[in-house]
């Protein structure tokens, strides 16, 4: 069963243009929310996270927006720029402590033409 | 301060042979976990130390295995491989009581 999920495998954009990644889960007690981007053959480039008594996170060109009500987030890249293209994932954890992981999407890979 | 570093960064074993790969955490990070990439499950958590401690363990056999020493480095063993066992393996470090993980580049396992 996925308690994360990313329903759009790709996304493409123009540059200058908004991306918005989207992302559902299914697990109640999932309090905290990360966003990854990672290019082919290397590991996953921490962005931004929220914490679940937060609806929205700024930084920079992304932000990330919570609703818990419905069980969903978003990343939004304004603007997008074609250094942006790569899969991102979306992940989920139940707290940082001793049952600490990650539950990660299946990833939405981003294009974003010149 | 340096990253989180993977040896080696690509791998190729035979069948039935064990492999250890090394994962040296981000200075002052005393978690690590391990995490496996392959095209069909995507991303999925294999265990955490902390502290030489496992914390938590994935849904993964008995093969796989890990351990963490004083200096928070970390080792994790697969033995008797299988075919299925080839994926991206990747090491993440983080520091107390903080969610954001931060992951090495990865070793590229191939089973033949």
């Amino acid at each position: 069963d996925q308690q994360v999920k990313q329903n759009s495998p790709s996304l493409s954009v123009q540059e200058g243009r908004i991306s918005i990644l989207n992302c559902d889960y299914t697990n109640s007690m999932f309090d905290y929310f990360l966003w990854y981007k990672k290019y082919p053959a290397e590991g996953p480039t921490f962005l931004i996270s929220i914490s679940s008594i937060k609806d929205k996170n700024e930084d920079g060109r992304f932000t990330v927006f919570l609703n818990k009500s419905a069980k969903h987030l978003s990343l939004h890249i304004v603007p997008s720029q074609p250094g942006d293209s790569a899969v991102y994932f979306c992940a989920a954890s139940e707290g940082g402590g001793s049952n600490y992981k990650l539950t990660f999407g299946k990833g939405t890979l981003l294009t974003v033409n010149p | 301060k340096a990253g989180v570093t993977q040896t080696p960064r690509y791998l190729i074993k035979t069948r039935g042979q064990q492999v250890t790969l090394s994962c040296s955490p981000i200075s002052g990070h005393r978690s690590v976990s391990w995490y496996q990439q392959t095209p069909g499950q995507g991303l999925q958590f294999l265990f955490e130390y902390f502290s030489e401690t496992q914390r938590n363990k994935g849904n993964f056999p008995g093969r796989f295995s890990g351990r963490q020493f004083s200096n928070s480095r970390s080792e994790m063993n697969v033995s008797t491989l299988e075919l299925g066992d080839s994926a991206l393996y990747l090491c993440a470090s983080r520091p107390d009581r903080v969610d954001e993980a931060f992951f090495g580049q990865g070793t590229r396992l191939t089973v033949v």
